[in-house]
């Protein structure tokens, strides 16, 4: 167990739907990423926030986007939802932005 | 931007033997991170091993030890041996080590272990 919760482990939607993600990360750590393990593109980076603040973006669609609360729990909120954005998203957190990352367990999600 | 390749879809080796998994990154920075995760059946992501660019002495934790080769731009992973438990996808990572940024992965190997 890292200590990373994430909510909910699975969720099936529509296309044309929106959903959102929900990450819990370790105590004391002030960085989150979001990361989409997909088969067809693999692993992801997609976006990190650290303290309630962007920090740094990756492959992230439009469609999608992110924010961390000062609880410092985040939420990935993916909107329009296509077939193609069935995946498996992790979130993972970190005491600083450069320290090695731990992963939650993941939200499946299948969008149909 | 930087590349991480993994050659090697799948790899088999019997129970108790040694296996090497390969890795080779591109990438202009200096100052960066490399890291072995496993990834079990369950789907967790376990940080196996990480290595500092600008240390030369290659990483090690009990079974688990790499190869580190900067100027080739390789990171290896030998897992000696080999348990069932290893079984996994396991996926070679960087990180740019000057500021924030996520983790870039190469596309993972399969490792089957033969009892």
């Amino acid at each position: 167990d890292s200590g990373v919760t994430q909510t909910p482990k699975h969720l099936i939607t529509a296309t044309g739907q929106r959903v959102t993600l929900r990450c819990s990360p370790r105590s004391g750590d002030l960085s989150v990423y979001w990361y989409q393990q997909s088969l067809d593109q693999g692993l992801q980076f997609l976006i990190q926030y650290y303290n309630g603040e962007e920090r740094a973006k990756g492959n992230i669609l439009e469609r999608f986007s992110a924010q961390q609360f000062p609880d410092l729990h985040s939420e990935l909120n993916l909107s329009s939802l296509e077939l193609g954005d069935s995946a498996l998203y992790f979130c993972a957190s970190s005491p600083w932005t450069d320290n090695e990352q731990f992963f939650g367990p993941g939200t499946r999600l299948t969008v149909l | 931007a930087q590349t991480v390749t993994q050659s090697q879809p799948e790899m088999s080796v019997q129970e108790a033997e040694t296996v090497t998994l390969s890795c080779t990154y591109d990438t202009s920075e200096s100052d960066y991170y490399l890291f072995w995760y496993k990834q079990p059946p369950s789907r967790q992501m376990i940080l196996v091993i990480r290595q500092e660019a600008y240390k030369q002495q290659n990483a090690t934790e009990n079974r688990f030890s790499v190869n580190f080769q900067k100027a080739a731009k390789s990171f290896s992973l030998k897992i000696s041996d080999s348990q069932l438990g290893d079984a996994a996808m396991y996926f070679c990572a960087y990180r740019f080590g000057g500021g924030a940024d996520g983790l870039t992965f190469g596309k993972g190997t399969h490792l089957i272990i033969q009892p």
